[in-house]
Protein backbone atom coordinates (compact mmCIF):
# COMPACT_ATOMS: atom_id res chain seq x y z
CA UNK A 1 0.00 0.00 0.00
CA UNK A 2 1.59 3.72 -1.02
CA UNK A 3 2.65 5.53 1.70
CA UNK A 4 2.61 9.28 2.06
CA UNK A 5 3.13 11.38 -0.61
CA UNK A 6 4.33 14.94 -0.27
CA UNK A 7 5.42 16.85 -3.61
CA UNK A 8 7.51 18.68 -4.36
CA UNK A 9 10.55 17.01 -2.31
CA UNK A 10 12.71 20.44 -2.35
CA UNK A 11 11.96 24.03 -3.10
CA UNK A 12 13.93 27.00 -3.18
CA UNK A 13 11.90 30.44 -3.09
CA UNK A 14 12.72 33.60 -2.78
CA UNK A 15 11.86 36.18 0.26
CA UNK A 16 8.23 37.67 -0.31
CA UNK A 17 7.42 34.87 -2.84
CA UNK A 18 4.28 32.56 -2.05
CA UNK A 19 4.42 28.59 -2.11
CA UNK A 20 1.83 25.65 -2.06
CA UNK A 21 3.22 21.91 -0.81
CA UNK A 22 1.10 18.92 -1.61
CA UNK A 23 0.26 15.70 0.25
CA UNK A 24 -1.59 12.90 -0.86
CA UNK A 25 -2.28 10.59 2.29
CA UNK A 26 -2.47 6.94 2.61
CA UNK A 27 -5.86 5.53 0.94
CA UNK A 28 -8.86 5.44 3.36
CA UNK A 29 -7.32 8.16 5.51
CA UNK A 30 -9.37 11.23 5.90
CA UNK A 31 -7.38 13.43 8.44
CA UNK A 32 -4.16 14.93 7.13
CA UNK A 33 -1.18 16.84 9.54
CA UNK A 34 0.83 19.27 8.42
CA UNK A 35 3.65 19.74 10.63
CA UNK A 36 7.15 21.92 10.29
CA UNK A 37 10.49 20.86 11.39
CA UNK A 38 13.39 22.77 12.02
CA UNK A 39 16.74 22.34 14.21
CA UNK A 40 16.08 24.88 16.89
CA UNK A 41 12.74 24.29 17.23
CA UNK A 42 12.33 20.87 16.59
CA UNK A 43 8.11 19.61 14.96
CA UNK A 44 6.01 22.10 15.60
CA UNK A 45 2.08 21.54 14.58
CA UNK A 46 0.84 23.57 12.08
CA UNK A 47 -2.71 22.20 11.20
CA UNK A 48 -5.17 19.61 10.42
CA UNK A 49 -7.49 18.33 8.38
CA UNK A 50 -10.43 15.96 8.89
CA UNK A 51 -13.26 15.57 5.75
CA UNK A 52 -11.70 18.49 4.25
CA UNK A 53 -12.78 20.67 7.53
CA UNK A 54 -9.57 22.29 9.64
CA UNK A 55 -9.90 20.31 12.85
CA UNK A 56 -7.09 21.61 14.70
CA UNK A 57 -4.32 24.71 14.39
CA UNK A 58 -1.35 25.38 15.77
CA UNK A 59 0.35 28.76 16.58
CA UNK A 60 1.68 30.04 13.13
CA UNK A 61 0.66 33.25 11.48
CA UNK A 62 -2.29 33.41 8.90
CA UNK A 63 0.49 33.37 6.29
CA UNK A 64 -0.01 29.79 6.93
CA UNK A 65 -3.23 28.13 5.45
CA UNK A 66 -4.12 24.42 4.23
CA UNK A 67 -7.09 22.90 2.69
CA UNK A 68 -7.85 19.53 2.07
CA UNK A 69 -9.98 18.20 -0.87
CA UNK A 70 -13.03 15.81 -1.10
CA UNK A 71 -9.99 12.66 -2.06
CA UNK A 72 -8.50 13.44 1.37
CA UNK A 73 -5.37 14.90 -0.69
CA UNK A 74 -4.01 18.04 0.86
CA UNK A 75 -2.22 21.83 0.30
CA UNK A 76 -0.80 23.56 2.23
CA UNK A 77 0.28 28.01 1.64
CA UNK A 78 2.59 30.09 2.62
CA UNK A 79 2.13 33.54 1.16
CA UNK A 80 4.97 36.15 1.84
CA UNK A 81 7.65 33.84 2.49
CA UNK A 82 10.53 35.00 5.33
CA UNK A 83 13.93 33.57 5.68
CA UNK A 84 12.29 31.87 8.84
CA UNK A 85 10.11 29.83 6.73
CA UNK A 86 13.20 27.69 5.56
CA UNK A 87 12.46 24.05 7.18
CA UNK A 88 11.18 20.66 6.68
CA UNK A 89 7.32 20.31 6.14
CA UNK A 90 5.96 17.62 6.82
CA UNK A 91 2.86 16.13 6.09
CA UNK A 92 1.49 12.94 8.16
CA UNK A 93 -1.78 10.81 7.74
CA UNK A 94 -4.19 8.70 9.59
CA UNK A 95 -7.99 7.41 10.01
CA UNK A 96 -9.40 9.66 11.85
CA UNK A 97 -7.17 10.34 14.75
CA UNK A 98 -7.31 7.49 16.75
CA UNK A 99 -4.77 5.34 15.46
CA UNK A 100 -0.96 6.08 14.28
CA UNK A 101 -0.09 8.95 12.20
CA UNK A 102 2.20 8.10 8.88
CA UNK A 103 4.84 10.43 7.49
CA UNK A 104 5.51 11.58 4.37
CA UNK A 105 9.31 12.30 3.52
CA UNK A 106 8.81 16.08 3.88
CA UNK A 107 9.24 18.92 1.52
CA UNK A 108 12.53 20.74 2.24
CA UNK A 109 11.61 24.59 1.62
CA UNK A 110 14.49 26.53 1.43
CA UNK A 111 14.00 30.51 1.50
CA UNK A 112 16.55 33.04 0.37
CA UNK B 1 5.37 26.19 25.54
CA UNK B 2 6.95 22.10 25.02
CA UNK B 3 4.21 20.17 26.22
CA UNK B 4 6.79 17.30 26.05
CA UNK B 5 9.62 17.25 27.57
CA UNK B 6 12.61 15.08 26.19
CA UNK B 7 15.92 13.88 27.42
CA UNK B 8 18.67 13.67 26.74
CA UNK B 9 19.14 15.64 23.88
CA UNK B 10 21.70 13.38 22.18
CA UNK B 11 23.41 9.75 23.62
CA UNK B 12 26.03 8.28 22.41
CA UNK B 13 25.98 4.29 22.42
CA UNK B 14 28.05 1.18 22.10
CA UNK B 15 27.51 -1.09 19.87
CA UNK B 16 25.25 -4.23 22.29
CA UNK B 17 24.68 -1.48 24.78
CA UNK B 18 21.78 0.09 26.43
CA UNK B 19 20.25 3.53 24.70
CA UNK B 20 17.37 5.20 27.24
CA UNK B 21 15.59 7.97 26.52
CA UNK B 22 12.91 9.83 28.73
CA UNK B 23 9.50 11.80 28.39
CA UNK B 24 7.54 14.17 30.40
CA UNK B 25 3.85 15.49 30.31
CA UNK B 26 1.96 17.74 32.03
CA UNK B 27 -1.36 17.15 30.63
CA UNK B 28 -3.76 14.40 31.66
CA UNK B 29 -5.89 14.99 28.41
CA UNK B 30 -2.86 12.49 26.47
CA UNK B 31 -4.24 9.22 25.81
CA UNK B 32 -1.53 8.34 23.36
CA UNK B 33 2.05 8.20 23.50
CA UNK B 34 4.08 6.83 20.73
CA UNK B 35 7.79 7.12 19.44
CA UNK B 36 9.06 8.45 16.71
CA UNK B 37 12.08 7.18 14.70
CA UNK B 38 13.48 9.36 11.53
CA UNK B 39 16.78 8.88 9.74
CA UNK B 40 18.48 11.69 7.67
CA UNK B 41 16.06 13.16 4.25
CA UNK B 42 13.21 11.08 5.88
CA UNK B 43 10.06 11.72 7.84
CA UNK B 44 9.62 10.30 10.78
CA UNK B 45 8.20 6.64 10.80
CA UNK B 46 6.41 5.47 14.15
CA UNK B 47 8.11 2.68 16.10
CA UNK B 48 5.76 1.80 18.79
CA UNK B 49 3.10 3.53 20.88
CA UNK B 50 1.76 2.77 24.44
CA UNK B 51 -1.69 4.12 26.04
CA UNK B 52 -1.81 4.96 29.57
CA UNK B 53 -3.38 1.69 31.09
CA UNK B 54 -0.42 -0.26 30.51
CA UNK B 55 2.90 0.13 32.06
CA UNK B 56 5.14 -1.14 29.64
CA UNK B 57 5.35 -2.25 26.03
CA UNK B 58 8.07 -4.57 24.16
CA UNK B 59 8.54 -5.16 20.16
CA UNK B 60 12.05 -6.85 19.65
CA UNK B 61 14.60 -4.73 21.22
CA UNK B 62 12.36 -1.67 21.72
CA UNK B 63 10.62 -1.44 25.16
CA UNK B 64 8.39 1.80 26.51
CA UNK B 65 8.15 2.23 30.03
CA UNK B 66 5.10 4.35 31.41
CA UNK B 67 4.49 5.93 35.10
CA UNK B 68 1.14 7.26 34.62
CA UNK B 69 1.70 8.65 38.06
CA UNK B 70 4.56 10.61 37.61
CA UNK B 71 4.00 11.17 33.93
CA UNK B 72 6.70 9.72 32.85
CA UNK B 73 7.52 7.45 29.64
CA UNK B 74 10.67 6.17 28.59
CA UNK B 75 11.99 4.29 25.55
CA UNK B 76 14.95 1.21 26.05
CA UNK B 77 16.74 0.53 23.17
CA UNK B 78 18.48 -3.26 24.14
CA UNK B 79 21.09 -3.88 22.15
CA UNK B 80 21.81 -0.89 20.59
CA UNK B 81 22.83 -1.40 16.58
CA UNK B 82 24.98 0.92 14.24
CA UNK B 83 21.46 0.94 11.99
CA UNK B 84 19.34 2.49 15.05
CA UNK B 85 22.03 5.65 14.57
CA UNK B 86 18.56 8.40 14.31
CA UNK B 87 16.77 10.71 16.16
CA UNK B 88 14.03 9.25 18.28
CA UNK B 89 10.99 11.80 18.89
CA UNK B 90 8.32 10.87 21.96
CA UNK B 91 5.04 12.40 21.48
CA UNK B 92 1.74 12.77 23.31
CA UNK B 93 -1.84 12.85 21.92
CA UNK B 94 -4.95 14.37 23.25
CA UNK B 95 -7.56 12.45 23.61
CA UNK B 96 -10.41 15.34 22.52
CA UNK B 97 -8.64 16.23 18.90
CA UNK B 98 -6.28 13.65 18.73
CA UNK B 99 -3.69 16.79 18.40
CA UNK B 100 0.25 14.87 18.49
CA UNK B 101 2.56 17.28 20.95
CA UNK B 102 6.43 16.29 20.09
CA UNK B 103 9.31 16.45 22.37
CA UNK B 104 12.70 17.87 20.90
CA UNK B 105 14.23 14.96 19.83
CA UNK B 106 17.08 12.76 20.67
CA UNK B 107 20.23 11.90 18.63
CA UNK B 108 21.18 8.43 19.48
CA UNK B 109 24.87 7.53 18.19
CA UNK B 110 25.65 4.25 17.91
CA UNK B 111 29.81 3.06 18.06
CA UNK B 112 30.96 -0.01 16.22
Amino acid sequence: KAGVTQTPRYLIKTRGQQVTLSCSPISGHRSVSWYQQTPGQGLQFLFEYFSETQRNKGNFPGRFSGRQFSNSRSEMNVSTLELGDSALYLCASTTNGQDGYTFGSGTRLTVV
Amino acid sequence: QQQVKQSPQSLIVQKGGISIINCAYENTAFDYFPWYQQFPGKGPALLIAIRPDVSEKKEGRFTISFNKSAKQFSLHIMDSQPGDSATYFCAARRSNDYKLSFGAGTTVTVRA
